[in-house]
């Protein structure tokens, strides 16, 4: 069974603050996304990083795919009340119609205080 | 369009009703799913579509039952809901490859009483 193991899971910090929020697994995934969620509303992606070793950037935050393709990190810098949310990272193992799924990882509630 | 738009937004039901959410997206996806989110807790996976046709259940108690009636609509049928089965529905679409980004709805935030 491959799992997300995803860290931290709660979150809290003052706005300016630096973060790192990690994605692990003992598999190897052809590609890992994340998604940020906000309440009552449903996710939207942020990102795919497909290649390993990859490093993608998206104003403030900086993802990371690591070499293997077994684990992904998502850095948050300067943050503010709006990065407020529910950060899910998933990985993809296959192709729907052959039998594969997204796996989620457990998610991380990240709380930015004015 | 790259909205799924999902409806009702949200829904309140007996334990003896019966109704159904709906999902429509219009960016000629031809994968649609169906996921079940508890408060701060990951989607879980519930169905799949590929091509109109169901391709993955994850052993969903038959009180759902989900319907694809065209590429571009995807129902789910409620019926004898338990209060455990309160949750947000998320509907949701991809193109169907291998990497699949998925474009979600707002979801239907479901009570069941």
């Amino acid at each position: 069974t491959q799992l997300l193991e995803q860290s931290p899971q709660f979150l809290s910090i003052q706005e300016g603050e630096n973060l790192t929020v990690y994605c692990n697994s003992s598999s190897v995934f052809s590609s890992l996304q994340w998604y940020r969620q906000e309440p009552g509303e449903g996710p939207v992606l942020l990102v795919t990083v497909v290649t390993g070793g990859e490093v993608k950037k998206l104003k403030r935050l900086t993802f990371q795919f690591g070499d293997a393709r077994k684990d992904s990190s998502l850095h948050i810098t300067a943050a503010q009340p709006g990065d407020t949310g529910l950060y899910l990272c998933a990985g993809a193992a296959g192709p729907y119609n052959q039998g594969g799924k997204l796996i989620f990882g457990q998610g991380t509630e990240l709380s930015v205080k004015p | 369009d790259t909205e799924v738009t999902q409806t009702p937004k949200h829904l309140v039901m007996g334990m003896t009703n019966k109704k159904s959410l709906k999902c429509e997206q219009h960016m000629g996806h031809r994968a649609m799913y169906w996921y079940k989110q508890k408060a701060k807790k990951p989607p879980e996976l519930m169905f799949v579509y590929s091509y109109e046709k169901l391709s993955i259940n994850e052993s969903v108690p038959s009180r759902f039952s989900p319907e694809c009636p065209n590429s571009s609509l995807l129902n789910l049928h409620l019926h004898a809901l338990q209060p455990e089965d309160s949750a947000l529905y998320l509907c949701a679409s991809s193109h169907g490859g291998r990497n699949e980004k998925l474009f979600f709805g707002s979801g239907t935030q479901l009570s069941v009483l």
